[in-house]
């Protein structure tokens, strides 16, 4: 079974530039996270969706980032514009909808923002 | 919310030697605190887990523990080995439903052969 897959995963860009980073959950999985970790921080909660609806995006830092899941399957978080302080590594998560906790990280986005 | 204490931030330990990570928890209705292992430049494994209705849970040489009263919970690794050698992060939710964990900063374990 394929792992969560992320692309790109290094993107080195220059501030007030637009990225957009993308995830492919393992396929089935109706539940999807967003996360973000800054260097020595803790791996921060973003957003959650489950299909194609955001369940709780309390965790988005602005509006300069939007993500979206269209058709339930795979997900893209966009940050337009970029600013410094959004550098850091973005990880995506899956899980089954009715499961245990478990959730299934892809091995993250590096986002330098210069 | 929930907020999430690890210690120490960078752990530097011999091979053979025992290795202890704690976190403690702000939430009293957390119920599910899973560990991840995120080994240089791969993505965050989890490597146990425990619930809130036990007290200690042991993998081969990997056993985490919870105590409720004290809100803390601790990672223990016995024997180190260089490949153990990875960030650990612990995390804390009230599992279930949409299940958010919070993480807490990770610590560094360095083992030394």
């Amino acid at each position: 079974e394929a792992g969560v897959t992320q692309f790109p995963s290094h993107s080195v860009i220059e501030k007030g530039q637009t990225v957009t980073l993308r995830c492919d959950p393992i396929s089935g999985h109706d539940n999807l996270y967003w996360y973000r970790r800054v260097m020595g921080k803790e791996i921060k909660f973003l957003l959650h969706f489950v299909k194609e609806s955001k369940q709780d995006e309390s965790g988005m830092p602005n509006n300069r980032f939007l993500a979206e899941r269209t058709g339930g399957t795979y997900s893209t978080l966009k940050v337009q514009p970029a600013e410094l302080e959004d550098s850091g590594v973005y990880f995506c998560a899956s899980r089954p909808l009715n499961s245990q906790e478990t959730q299934y990280f892809g091995p993250g986005t590096r986002l330098l923002v210069l | 919310g929930e907020n999430v204490e690890q210690h120490p931030s960078t752990l530097s330990v011999q091979e053979g030697d025992s290795a202890v990570i704690k976190c403690t928890y702000s939430d009293s209705a957390s119920n599910y605190f899973p560990w991840y292992k995120q080994e240089l430049g791969k993505r965050p494994q989890l490597i146990i887990d425990i619930r809130s209705n036990v007290g200690e849970k042991k993998d081969q040489r990997i056993a985490v523990t919870l105590n409720k009263t004290a809100k803390h919970f601790s990672l223990h690794i016995t024997e180190t080995q260089p490949e153990d050698s990875a960030v650990y992060f612990c995390a804390a939710s009230r599992g279930g439903g949409s299940y958010i964990p919070t993480f807490g900063r990770g610590t560094s374990l360095i083992v030394h052969p």
